[in-house]
């Protein structure tokens, strides 16, 4: 079955310093690509997506590029703020018994910024 | 404005009882999700639909149950056989796009 595993966190990192939260995945065939974002006492919104090998997604300044050879789906940002400090959710997406589409989650990594 | 609405946000259920969840959504998606999320874990799927009167057990779906009669609308139950209910529950829906868009979840606690 499909997988994702993502970086245990909590990730701790200075304003302005460089953030990577690194994705890895397995599926059977050629899905889309997700990072959701999820504040405090909130739900999940999408950060950003890439639907095929070579794809990058951008959003606020993150940005993760889609390798299919090495099934990976890695978050990076350049400058990050405090206003980032959240739980990063990593997530696949594949067409499931042709009726519609079936997201696998990684476990979450949490971020935390210090001014 | 479209999106996925879920209600109440916070939820308190005494021993034995069984409550509802509801998620609305009006961004005419054919698929909608159940998921659980406990303290500084990730997402478990509880219940999944992909049409109308169809619905599908996910990886937890002991003492809960759902129902779709409508399109908008995905109920989830939470049932006195759940024996650990507290939980942050999140209901999404998903379109031909792929992605998936989330409610603002309920919190529900034993009391």
């Amino acid at each position: 079955g499909n997988s994702v595993t993502q970086m245990e966190g909590p990730v701790t990192l200075s304003e302005e310093a460089f953030l990577t939260i690194n994705c890895t995945y397995t599926a059977t065939g050629y899905p889309s690509l997700f990072w959701y974002v999820q504040y405090p006492g909130e739900g999940l919104q999408l950060l950003l997506k890439a639907t095929k090998a070579d794809d990058k997604g951008s959003n606020k300044g993150f940005e993760a590029t889609y390798r299919k050879e090495t099934t990976s789906f890695h978050l990076e940002k350049g400058s990050v703020q405090v206003s980032d400090s959240a739980v990063y959710f990593c997530a696949l997406s594949e067409i499931f018994n042709n009726a519609g589409n079936m997201l696998t989650f990684g476990g979450g990594t949490r971020l935390m910024v210090k001014p | 404005d479209g999106g996925i609405t879920q209600s109440p946000k916070y939820l308190f259920r005494k021993e034995g009882q069984n409550v509802t969840l509801s998620c609305e959504q009006n961004l005419n998606h054919d698929a909608m999700y159940w998921y659980r999320q406990d303290p500084g874990q990730g997402l478990r799927l509880i219940y999944y639909s992909q049409i109308v009167n169809d619905f599908q057990k996910g990886d937890i779906a002991e003492g809960y149950s759902v129902s779709r009669e409508k399109k908008e609308s995905f109920p989830l139950t939470v049932t006195s056989a759940q024996k650990n209910p507290t939980a942050f529950y999140l209901c999404a829906s998903g379109g031909q796009r792929a992605e998936a868009f989330f409610g603002q979840g309920t919190r529900l606690t034993v009391v």
